[in-house]
């Protein structure tokens, strides 16, 4: 079964540099989540979408932005990086359900 | 403040006893309940559900428990395999136009053959 795809997989950047992270759902999901996860963290909710809508922000800076595009695929902009932007982004997606399925992550390493 | 808590770290279970891992939260809006099982620089995969509604689910060798009077749900996992072996979040969420989830801080799970 198709699976959450996230690009890249690892990604290397300087301080205030940007860095743009890919999503692409689950054919027919319409919902689409982003979460960070730091070291020895749990998941943080940043932001999520729901036909192209902005339906929740969570802990999202305001130097990162998202969309979701008409083919339902979401893009994460991080601009101005930081050290303690390096994390474990993670996309999930969902349906007609409540259950969220989540992609690999993108690791970001900010040097 | 941490709405969702899994208060032990680890766990260790001989392979093919039970394992027990347990979840408390604190908003009583919560009213939808996943776990989700993880290994090292992979993403979360999606065990269980559970909603309000329901006081119990299982799915093969998992089965989650919810009280909701006591705001706590736990997973057990019969019998414990040497594969279970990762970090388990449990994640609630209340019901709105989408299901904003919050997470747990893990319990790793290491089953000992």
């Amino acid at each position: 079964a198709a699976g959450v795809i996230q690009s890249p997989r690892h990604l290397i950047k300087e301080k205030r540099e940007t860095a743009t992270l890919k999503c692409y759902p689950i054919p027919r999901h319409d919902t689409v989540y982003w979460y960070q996860q730091g070291p020895g963290q749990d998941p943080q909710f940043l932001i999520s979408f729901y036909e192209k809508m902005q339906s929740d922000k969570g802990s999202i800076p305001d130097r990162f932005s998202a969309q979701q595009f008409s083919d339902y695929h979401s893009e994460l902009n991080m601009s101005s990086l930081e050290l303690g932007d390096s994390a474990l982004y993670f996309c999930a997606s969902s349906g007609q359900t409540y259950e969220q399925y989540f992609g690999p992550g993108t690791r970001l390493t900010v040097t | 403040d941490q709405q969702v808590k899994q208060n032990s770290p680890s766990l260790s279970v001989q392979e093919g006893r039970i394992s027990i891992l347990n979840c408390d939260y604190t908003n009583s809006m919560f009213d939808y309940f996943l776990w989700y099982k993880k290994y090292p620089a992979e993403g979360p995969t999606f065990l269980i559900s559970i909603s309000s509604i329901k006081d119990k689910n299982e799915d093969g060798r998992f089965t989650v428990f919810l009280n909701k009077s006591a705001k706590h749900l736990s997973l057990h996992i019969v019998p414990s395999q040497p594969g279970d072996s990762a970090v388990y979040f449990c994640a609630a969420s209340a019901a709105s136009g989408t299901y904003k989830y919050i997470f747990g801080t893990g319990t790793r799970l290491k089953v000992l053959a």
